[in-house]
């Protein structure tokens, strides 16, 4: 019944490794995006994808790769963890990308902890 | 992306009382919505607005689309322990680029029984 869902949760490691965090919806919506919440709750957009295309990336370093094998998946894989990287990592999706409702749906959130 | 102005950013209170918290931004948004985010669980959306002074209800919850369509307020009436969490606003500007949204820095409510 899950709309929106992200995977782990929870996600500890070292400095210099590359993980990945994994987002799925099964509302069929065309447009997913990835959104990073600092410790002060900030909530910024990092990429959104239309059907399978980058649509949005802001100022994100390139360390950070998403990656849509399908319009219901959006996968966020980083290089070289870093630190500063360490924040929870919201997953949304929306029933269209430039027309239509732009309500968003949120997933529970991975919180990223690099030591 | 824009940050938005989201006023107060704490607000503790007792249960209840009504509530309200605004924001605002330099630029026109087509959309404002109001989510509210518990402790370790993600932005659930509470209510959207698509029309400059629109005022649409929820409940006890109660928003308005500002007449600039430069900002919004979130009312919350009759609180209760279980309004206790961060609300958030966000603001909608259509571009190609699609519908990122613009948050605010959000307002904390802490409600006591």
């Amino acid at each position: 019944d899950t709309a929106v869902s992200q995977t782990p949760k929870y996600l500890v490691t070292q400095m210099g490794n590359d993980k990945s965090i994994k987002c799925e919806q099964n509302l069929g919506h065309d447009t997913m995006y990835w959104y990073k919440q600092d410790s002060k709750k900030f909530l910024k957009i990092m990429f959104s994808y239309n059907n399978k295309e980058l649509i949005i990336n802001e100022t994100v370093p390139n360390r950070f790769s998403p990656k849509s094998p399908d319009k219901a998946h959006l996968n966020l894989h980083i290089n070289s963890l870093e630190l500063g990287d360490s924040a929870v990592y919201f997953c949304a999706s929306s029933p269209s990308g430039t027309s239509g409702s732009p309500e968003q749906f949120f997933g529970p959130g991975t919180r990223l902890t690099v030591l | 992306g824009q940050q938005l102005n989201q006023s107060p950013q704490s607000m503790f209170i007792q249960e209840g009382e009504d509530v309200s918290m605004n924001c605002t931004s330099s630029s026109i948004f087509n959309t404002w919505l109001w989510y509210k985010q518990d402790p370790g669980e993600g932005p659930v959306l509470l209510i959207a607005l698509y029309k400059a002074g629109e005022l649409t209800s929820n409940g006890r919850l109660t928003a308005q689309f500002g007449i600039t369509r430069k900002d919004s307020f979130l009312n919350i009436s009759a609180s209760i322990p279980s309004d206790v969490g961060i609300y958030f606003c966000a603001g909608q500007a259509y571009s190609n680029s699609g519908y990122a949204l613009n948050f605010g820095k959000g307002t904390s409510l802490l409600v006591t029984p």
